[in-house]
């Protein structure tokens, strides 16, 4: 089936040590979506990439990076996690025409000792 | 601005009963509307979504949601709740195009009583 991969599943990082998290879709989708959901809140949008394109929210700290190598791939990398980035990071896809309809991985718990 | 608010960050309804989750949203454009839900540590799975076609709109898992413009309101419903209901339930907004852009609302705990 097709499909948003996220790995792991669960994450456990040292304060300040980079971190990366990965994505990947088989949907052939152009845009990829990075959201962080902490705990008992809604998902915020970090940024997004149509195609190659890349998008930050103004808000998103300069601590969180990512990379998008080819169309099936996306990276969330935290250079210097601190213990409140400990949350819920999702990926989601979405595809030209359909845009309003997102498709969303099962997520990588991030755990920052 | 788009926002969306939950009416209540906690609802517990007992099995076989109406399931009413209430969101109302603020749009300055004819919106997109979701809703979804998230189970413990999982992703989010879209149930359904208003993309102004019909405003009553049916979704999976027996969910269905009516848009009401002059309330600017997007309830979610279920006629009888069932034990397996039990989650996290989002209201979402969204605008744009070249790369959408959700705002989700703060989400509503459903509960449900044997």
């Amino acid at each position: 089936d097709a499909m948003v991969i996220q790995n792991p599943r669960y994450q456990v990082t040292q304060f300040g040590k980079p971190v990366t998290l990965s994505c990947s879709q088989t949907l052939n989708h152009n845009v990829m979506y990075w959201y962080q959901q902490k705990s008992s809140q809604a998902p915020k949008l970090l940024f997004h990439y149509y195609d190659k394109d890349f998008n930050n929210e103004a808000d998103t700290p300069d601590n969180f990076q990512s990379r998008r190598p080819n169309t099936s791939f996306c990276f969330l990398d935290i250079r210097s996690p601190g213990l409140g980035d400990a949350a819920m990071y999702l990926c989601a896809t979405s595809r030209p025409g359909s845009e309003e309809t997102q498709y969303f991985g099962p997520g990588t718990r991030l755990l920052v000792l | 601005a788009q926002s969306v608010t939950q009416l209540g960050s906690h609802v517990s309804v007992s099995e076989g009963a109406l399931v009413l989750l209430r969101c109302n949203y603020s749009s300055s454009v004819p919106p997109y509307l979701f809703w979804y839900v998230q189970y413990p540590n999982q992703g989010l799975q879209l149930l359904l979504k208003y993309t102004s076609a019909a405003t009553l709109v049916k979704g999976i898992n027996g969910f269905e949601a009516e848009f009401k413009k002059s309330e600017t309101s997007f309830h979610l419903t279920k006629p009888s709740a069932h034990m397996s209901d039990a989650a996290e339930y989002f209201c979402a907004v969204g605008v744009g195009t070249g790369g959408f852009k959700t705002i989700f609302g703060a989400g509503t705990r459903l509960f449900v009583k044997a």
